[in-house]
């Protein structure tokens, strides 16, 4: 049973550039979040993607938006990137809204660093 | 709104000794979850345990346990005979019902460095 997975593992841009980052949730999974870690810090939720739609959004400009398929995959685009939006970019499923409670773990991916020179 | 603080920024034990770690929420929500994650060297978060508001029954689980205090808004993790596997940083986090079911709210996490 895989679980759930992230590419590419690392990636290297420059101010400026688009970036684009993929993430397969684990099998039976169908709601995806994406956060952001930076170095020395705690994971920072960015948003959460169910039934193809944006259900949540933290607290992150309108440079970071992000797609799920209909096969519940998901991407994470961030444009424009800045120096600060080096970081490791996490990724997390879990059972659908419809489905779990309040309170459900999130099952993490291993993330994807990027740095921005 | 939410926060949750760690204060512990790094602890080092030798192996076999019991270790704490410490975390302290704020909330204004009456129901909300608090969990405990490890983040090993590879990346990914791996779950430990999870409370929610209403429970403050305190558990152990093999050589985890824990202990939910929502009078000092506390939930510390405790670690009894600490391996050198258990070398990784960990995370506690706040989940509440007026923010969204997943939306986590972490620490800034505590380095837990076991030595042989």
């Amino acid at each position: 049973d895989a679980g759930v997975t992230q590419s590419p593992t690392h990636l290297i841009k420059t101010r400026g550039q688009q970036v684009t980052l993929r993430c397969s949730p684990k099998s039976g999974h169908d709601t995806v979040s994406w956060y952001q870690q930076a170095l020395g810090q705690g994971p920072q939720f960015i948003f959460q993607y169910y039934e193809e739609e944006e259900r949540q959004r933290g607290n992150f400009p309108d440079r970071f938006s992000g797609h799920q398929f209909p096969n519940y995959s998901s991407e994470l685009n961030v444009n424009a990137l800045l120096l600060g939006d080096s970081a490791l970019y996490l990724c997390a499923s879990s059972l659908g809204l419809s489905q779990g409670a309040l309170g459900e773990k999130l099952f993490f991916g291993s993330g994807t660093q990027l740095s921005v020179l | 709104a939410q926060k949750v603080t760690q204060a512990q920024t790094e602890i080092s034990v030798v192996e076999k000794e019991d270790v704490t770690l410490d975390c302290v929420y704020e909330t204004r929500d009456t129901t909300y979850y608090l969990f405990w994650y490890k983040q090993p060297p590879s990346g990914e978060l791996v779950f430990l345990i999870r409370r929610n508001s209403f429970d403050e029954q305190n558990e152990i689980s093999g050589r985890y346990s824990w202990n939910f205090q929502k009078s000092t808004s506390s939930f510390n993790f405790t670690i009894t005979a600490s391996q050198v596997v258990d070398s990784a940083v960990y995370f506690c986090a706040l989940s509440e019902a007026g923010t969204g079911r997943r939306a986590l709210t972490f620490g800034s996490g505590t380095r837990l460095q076991v030595q042989p």
